[in-house]
């Protein structure tokens, strides 16, 4: 299957600074990536879409200007979490769909980022 | 609209004995569902899909899944378990209907235990 390289894998940072996680899609091309965040034992909630070249779209409740999701290339989207605070720690994960085809939706996932935030 | 549903948060089994994770499905039109697995601290492995053809879909590590269109099921299955299995299983879905832009929609999750 595709592979997704996400990094880092866990990021310690002093509360007010920001943090950049990187998603790449290392052989294929994702239009298409998606930004997760998952609490201890719980299921992931979808924070944003990445569009390829355009804005990401933010689901309700998220806050755009906190958590900034940049799509530059079909390999690459980041996640910046700006001013980070304590109860921004968590798990993110993202996730790709392959370009092109009858897609059917399925996704490849990251191995996720861990930060915490003191 | 989508949603899927995982009845049981935690499911525990003795190594070697069958093991059935649960997960029923709504969508508008025709469902592609899916699995996955995360293991503490992992991202999420694709485990299998179905999207059209045989009812029953083989996939990974010797799981597999029965879509049921009359109980709007996709239940996990696996013969034999092993204690390598033991992680979080996640059911997804997607609304055939809603095109390709559409996202998946994710079950609550299930932690299965598998005791030797």
């Amino acid at each position: 299957g595709a592979v997704v390289s996400q990094h880092p894998s866990r990021v310690i940072c002093k509360s007010g600074t920001s943090v950049k996680i990187e998603c790449r899609s290392l052989d294929f091309q994702a239009t298409t990536m998606f930004w997760y965040r998952q609490f201890p034992k719980q299921s992931l909630m979808l924070m944003a879409t990445s569009n390829e070249g355009s804005k990401a779209t933010y689901e309700q409740g998220v806050e755009k200007d906190k958590f900034l999701i940049n799509h530059a290339s079909l390999t690459l989207s980041t996640l910046t979490v700006t001013s980070a605070h304590p109860e921004d720690s968590s798990f993110y994960i993202c996730s790709a769909r392959t370009s092109g085809g009858r897609n059917t939706g399925e996704l490849f996932f990251g191995e996720g980022s861990r930060l915490t935030v003191l | 609209a989508q949603s899927v549903a995982q009845p049981e948060d935690q499911v525990n089994v003795a190594e070697g004995n069958p093991l059935t994770v649960k997960c029923t499905y709504s969508v508008s039109g025709n469902p592609y569902l899916f699995w996955y697995v995360q293991y503490p601290n992992r991202g999420l492995q694709f485990l299998l899909k179905y999207i059209t053809g045989d009812n029953l879909v083989k996939g990974s590590y010797g799981f597999e899944a029965e879509f049921n269109k009359s109980q709007t099921s996709f239940h996990l299955k696996k013969p034999s378990a092993l204690v390598s299995d033991s992680a979080l299983y996640f059911c997804a879905v997607r609304d055939e209907e809603w095109g390709s832009a559409r996202q998946l929609t994710f079950g609550s999750g299930t932690q299965l235990t598998v005791l030797p």
